[in-house]
């Protein structure tokens, strides 16, 4: 059963850091991978869909990569702002369509 | 605007007092899922449908019901409910598709969410 983990759980970085959160999954037999973002107690936001085919996404601040072959992904954000706090949450998507979710990496960057 | 949209937004209720969340997608998806949060247990999957008439149970069903007699709604139902219920609920669609003549993604959309609370 496909088991998606999230490392480090908690993260805190001072403004204008750049940072990369880690994503990693069991089975290598994916449509595609997705990175979340979620505000306390709100709903998700999609951030970047990387899929089976593709090496990275790119969108604005944002770079996510996938490496298959080794069930692994990164988020790296650049510059990061106080606004980025939040928790990042990585989801594989599957045949059968059910998504995966990690528990999120909650992100803490202070002005 | 293509969305999904959950309503009621905020819910408190009484244990065994029967309760409806409602989803809905305008996106003509065939695929369709309810999804709840807990805290260090992340998002597991209740029901999701893959087309109208089509259910199928997820990793938590219990206690849970759900029906699609049309393709944009996918009602949630807890015939009585439980605080151990006490949740934050999301509802997503999708259909799967390739971009470019690719491999086949599976891209879900998510609603805003329900905070329900039982006491």
């Amino acid at each position: 059963k496909q088991e998606v983990t999230q490392i480090p759980a908690a993260l805190s970085v001072p403004e204008g850091e750049n940072l990369v959160l880690n994503c990693s999954f069991t089975d290598s037999a994916i449509y595609n991978l997705q990175w979340f973002r979620q505000d306390p107690g709100k709903g998700l936001t999609s951030l970047l869909l990387i899929q089976s085919s593709q090496r990275e996404q790119t969108s604005g601040r944002l770079n996510a990569s996938l490496d298959k072959s080794s069930g692994r992904s990164t988020l790296y954000i650049a510059a990061s702002q106080p606004g980025d706090s939040a928790t990042y949450l990585c989801a594989v998507g599957e045949a059968g369509t059910a998504l995966i979710f990690g528990k999120g990496t909650t992100l803490s960057v202070s002005s | 605007e293509a969305q999904v949209t959950q309503n009621p937004r905020y819910l408190i209720t009484v244990t065994g007092k029967k309760l409806t969340v409602t989803c809905s997608q305008n996106m003509n998806h065939e695929y369709m899922s309810w999804y709840r949060q807990d805290p260090g247990l992340g998002l597991r999957q209740i029901y999701y449908s893959m087309n109208v008439e089509v259910t199928d149970k997820g990793d938590v069903p219990e206690g849970y019901k759900v029906s699609r007699k049309e393709k944009r709604n996918f009602p949630l139902i807890l015939e009585s409910p439980s605080p151990n219920q006490t949740s934050l609920y999301f509802c997503a669609s999708s259909f799967l598709k390739g971009i470019g003549g690719t491999s086949p993604v599976n891209e879900q959309y998510f609603g805003p969410g329900t905070r329900l609370t039982v006491t």
